[in-house]
């Protein structure tokens, strides 16, 4: 099994492009979620799904968009970059549909934005 | 909003010394799991611990959450380099099961 795969590992965007980062699992998995990592904040969520076709909002939402049309993938858009988007990402799943069980970590996606 | 704090921040030890490392939160929570990011990778799940619980093992490592100071604390036990890395408790709380994280330990175990 693969796990959690993201792609891309780095990115590099200019201010106002859109991209997408892309989440798969291979795991089954119900629950899964978008988080970003900022130096001294610890990993806030951005994102999350308890199934497809369901995504809810999290702690940190503008400026990102989800969609979940199949149990295996999350993408997560950024609509227009902005240089406060610049972070690491990464995409999260977990066994238990709520998330209240372990989760399982891709290796994540370095954005800078200029 | 962070719910869990770890403390210290940083904390440079010797390999096989003792390092233990606390997580603080402010709410009543349903559990509290550790995890642990080597520089540059993903989070690795390590403890997960229901608020019934005390104590818990798994290796070299012992958990223990006390739900009436609102703490736990990560205890590794004759640390390795190998063990070098950025540790973060995760908390659920109420109604929600979604974990929030706190902002981290950082370990440096000097060979």
């Amino acid at each position: 099994n693969a796990g959690v795969t993201q792609t891309p590992k780095f990115q590099v965007l200019k201010t106002g492009q859109s991209m997408t980062l892309q989440c798969a699992q291979d795991m089954n998995h119900e629950y899964m979620s978008w988080y970003r990592q900022d130096p001294g904040m610890g990993l806030r969520l951005i994102h999350y799904s308890v199934g497809a076709g369901i995504t809810d909002q999290g702690e940190v939402p503008n400026g990102y968009n989800v969609s979940r049309s199949t149990t295996e993938d999350f993408p997560l858009r950024l609509l227009s970059a902005a240089p406060s988007q610049t972070s690491v990402y990464f995409c999260a799943s977990s066994y238990s549909r709520s998330g209240a069980g372990e989760l399982f970590f891709g290796e994540g996606s370095r954005l800078t934005v200029l | 909003s962070q719910q869990g704090e770890e403390d210290p921040q940083a904390l440079s030890i010797q390999e096989g010394e003792n390092a233990t490392m606390n997580c603080s939160y402010k709410t009543s929570i349903n559990n509290l799991q550790w995890y642990r990011q080597n520089s540059g990778r993903g989070l690795v799940h390590l403890i997960l611990i229901r608020s019934n619980e005390r104590e818990k093992h798994s290796g070299r490592l012992r958990v223990t959450l006390d739900t009436s100071k609102k703490s736990s604390s990560l205890l590794i036990t004759a640390s390795r380099a190998a063990d070098t890395a950025s540790y973060f408790c995760a908390t659920t709380s109420g109604g929600s099961y979604i974990p929030t994280f706190g902002r981290g330990t950082s370990l440096i175990v000097h060979p």
